[in-house]
């Protein structure tokens, strides 16, 4: 079955203490990308990846990290997490054929107190 | 800048009326344009997308989209809708052609009411 899929679904931690949540696709696509969603706001791209090693910043990559080191996984890495990091986040993926449809992730929750 | 407006915060029909949600973006050329519908609690399900060619595009569930250059809108409608269309919609435009570089409205919550 095709599927993007992120690790961990739910996740409480403090401030400071580093994470990574994992997102993973099995449809060999090229382009990954990672969202944050808060009421109000819609989605919004932190960073997206056009292929292995090629990533850029997206409209809100202040306080993220990612990597893209092998082309089915895009880990989103917070170094110092912040309360207002909190938020629902999504990862995305689609090939470079077909137009442009992107393959959502169930979405990991993050709370960071 | 860039940026995509979806002026309804909220929307109440009834069911079995028509339904109109409205998408205005802001950019120079044709940009590739989406509309996902999210249920409570859920992820975010693809209803039809535009990239050229024909500007009334159908999707998913009954949906479609009409592309107006001249106003720069992808206006999402439904003839007639059903209590399980009650979800939050999301319009979204790449704006880099194809490169993934995607802006997504702030979303519109539809409430339909028996």
């Amino acid at each position: 079955e095709a599927q993007v899929t992120q690790n961990p679904r739910y996740l409480i931690t403090v401030t400071g203490k580093k994470l990574t949540v994992t997102c993973s696709q099995n449809m060999n696509h090229e382009y990954m990308s990672w969202y944050r969603q808060d009421p109000g706001l819609g989605l919004r791209q932190i960073y997206y990846s056009m292929n292995v090693e090629v990533t850029d910043k997206g409209d809100v990559p202040e306080g993220y990290k990612v990597s893209r080191k092998e082309k089915r996984n895009f880990p989103l890495i917070l170094e110092s997490p912040s309360p207002n990091q909190t938020s629902l986040y999504f990862c995305a993926s689609r090939g470079l054929q077909g137009e442009g449809e992107q393959y959502f992730g169930p979405g990991t929750r993050l709370t960071v107190t | 800048a860039q940026s995509v407006t979806q002026p309804d915060i909220h929307i109440t029909v009834s069911e079995g009326a028509s339904l109109e949600l409205r998408c205005n973006y802001s950019y120079g050329a044709t940009p590739y344009l989406f509309w996902y519908v999210q249920s409570p609690g859920q992820g975010l399900q693809l209803l039809l997308k535009y990239f050229s060619g024909d500007t009334l595009v159908q999707g998913i569930k009954g949906f479609e989209a009409e592309f107006k250059r001249s106003q720069s809108s992808f206006n999402l409608r439904k003839p007639s809708v059903h209590w399980s269309d009650a979800a939050e919609y999301f319009c979204a435009v790449d704006m880099s052609g194809g490169y993934q570089k995607v802006t997504f409205g702030t979303g519109t919550k539809l409430q339909v009411i028996p």
